[in-house]
């Protein structure tokens, strides 16, 4: 299994500011994805994070609002654009998912955001 | 309807007895199917995986799949007080790498 960490863990932020999440895994994978957690709620995919070409973006997630980057084959950042309490969530980055490998993903620890 | 259905619970045990967790899916195509646990505060953890019609054990772990129901479940034998959690089971349909996630179970273990 992959060992993904993340960074920062936790922020507070000022509504109309943006927050960048970074996100590393100990070893090379195909596959990255980023998720949102709210306050007792389930996990919804925000993209899929692609190795040298734009992310997929899942309905209801734009890129202007959550722009990706996806450098190498270990390492992705989210950015949160002009935040609004209605981001304050938990984000979260996973890596596997390759077919091949039966789809199974691996979640870092997240990242809890605040925004005032 | 929802792509993956789970009870949100609680589902209340005593120490010792037997966690049963189930979930169903809509997807008839669905390929591997998933079970994660969270802690509160914590991020999901995975615990185990079925592609399979039958049974998967691993240790206190069952996880069992039926595709013609479109039904997997969890049992956790032996059930400890750290055991409580929620369970999510999640989904991944065919020739897509992403995973859908039910709404989770909360599973509580009393002493």
């Amino acid at each position: 299994s992959a060992v993904i960490s993340q960074k920062p863990s936790r922020d507070i932020c000022q509504r109309g500011t943006s927050l960048t999440i970074q996100c590393q895994v100990d070893s090379q994978v195909t596959m990255m994805f980023w998720y949102r957690q709210q306050p007792g709620q389930s996990l919804t995919l925000i993209a899929t994070a692609n190795q040298g070409s734009e992310a997929t973006y899942e309905s209801g997630f734009v890129i202007d609002k959550f722009p990706i980057s996806r450098p190498n084959l270990t390492f992705s950042t989210l950015t949160v654009s002009n935040l609004s309490p209605e981001d304050s969530s938990i984000y979260l980055c996973s890596a596997g998912g390759q077919p091949a490998g039966g789809g199974e993903q691996y979640f870092g620890p997240g990242t809890r955001l605040t925004v005032t | 309807q929802k792509e993956v259905e789970q009870n949100s619970g609680p589902l209340s045990v005593p120490e010792g007895a037997i966690a049963s967790l189930n979930c169903t899916y809509s997807d008839r195509g669905s390929q591997s199917f998933f079970w994660y646990r969270q802690y509160s505060g914590k991020s999901p953890e995975l615990i185990m995986s079925i592609y399979s019609n039958g049974d998967k054990e691993d240790g206190r772990f069952t996880a069992q799949l039926n595709k013609a129901s479109q039904y997997v479940s969890l049992l956790i034998r032996d059930s400890q007080p750290s055991d409580s959690a929620t369970y999510l089971c999640a989904v991944r349909t065919y020739n897509t790498d992403k995973l859908i996630f039910g709404t989770g179970t909360r599973l509580q273990v009393f002493p």
